[in-house]
């Protein structure tokens, strides 16, 4: 079965630091176009970030840029995101997935982070 | 930013019958490259989004078809033809074709 797990999330203060993990089982994730996606509570499906198969492109939401960063390890077959100077209102599920046709065909069961002093 | 909007956020449904949720764009979402990157997910309560549409109207792989999604430029919509109680749960359009990519707010389906 083809799936990604997330890892890495928690409770961190504001300003804090964390960082995100993403490995799959099943897929390997070299060729594709990965994201992030989170979900604050109650509330809808906001996009963070994408990155290109080989790294060389990513792209970020306005709330992050400058402050996250997406990162891929395609010899381990991982993917990454690095979040700095957390917010409050970084609080939230964090889904990561494989994009392919321009959304995400596989999720994964998501890690929560809560920012809280 | 591309601004998606969805109509109704909320959709009463009676199993059996029809269903139709609606996602307007700020602006056209075709391509360069002739594509439209609009894409239709469902979140059913306490699980991870699926997959339903991508590129405006191709079913994923195990969608039922009573699911179907058509539109172009900046109109899309997703039809439930007949709806069951297995198809509860919030549905997103989104966005792919410019850079951020933007969710619609989300249409909440309950059964009547």
């Amino acid at each position: 079965e083809v799936q990604l797990v997330e890892s890495g999330g928690g409770l961190v203060q504001p300003g804090g630091s964390l960082r995100l993990s993403c490995e799959p089982s099943g897929l390997t994730i070299s060729s594709h176009w990965m994201s992030w996606v989170r979900q604050s509570p109650g509330k809808g499906l906001e996009w963070v970030a994408n990155i290109k198969e080989d790294g060389s492109e990513k792209y970020y939401a306005d709330s992050v840029k400058g402050r996250f960063t997406i990162s891929r390890d395609n010899a381990k077959n991982s993917l990454y995101l690095q979040m700095n100077s957390l917010r409050a209102e970084d609080t939230a599920v964090y889904y990561c997935g494989r994009d392919i046709f321009g959304g995400n065909d596989i999720w994964g069961q998501g890690t929560m982070v809560t920012v809280s002093s | 930013d591309v601004v998606m909007t969805q109509s109704p956020l909320s959709l009463p449904v009676t199993p059996g019958q029809p269903a139709s949720i609606s996602c307007r764009s700020s602006q056209s979402l075709v391509h360069s490259d002739g594509n439209t990157y609009l894409t239709w997910f469902q979140q059913r309560p306490g699980q991870s989004p699926r997959r339903l549409i991508y590129k405006v109207s191709n079913r994923d792989s195990g969608v039922p078809d009573r699911f179907s999604g058509s539109g172009s430029g900046t109109y899309f919509t997703l039809k439930i033809n007949r709806v069951e109680a297995e198809d509860v749960g919030v549905y997103y359009c989104m966005q792919g074709t410019h850079w951020p990519k933007t969710f619609g707010q989300g249409t909440k389906v309950e059964i009547k």
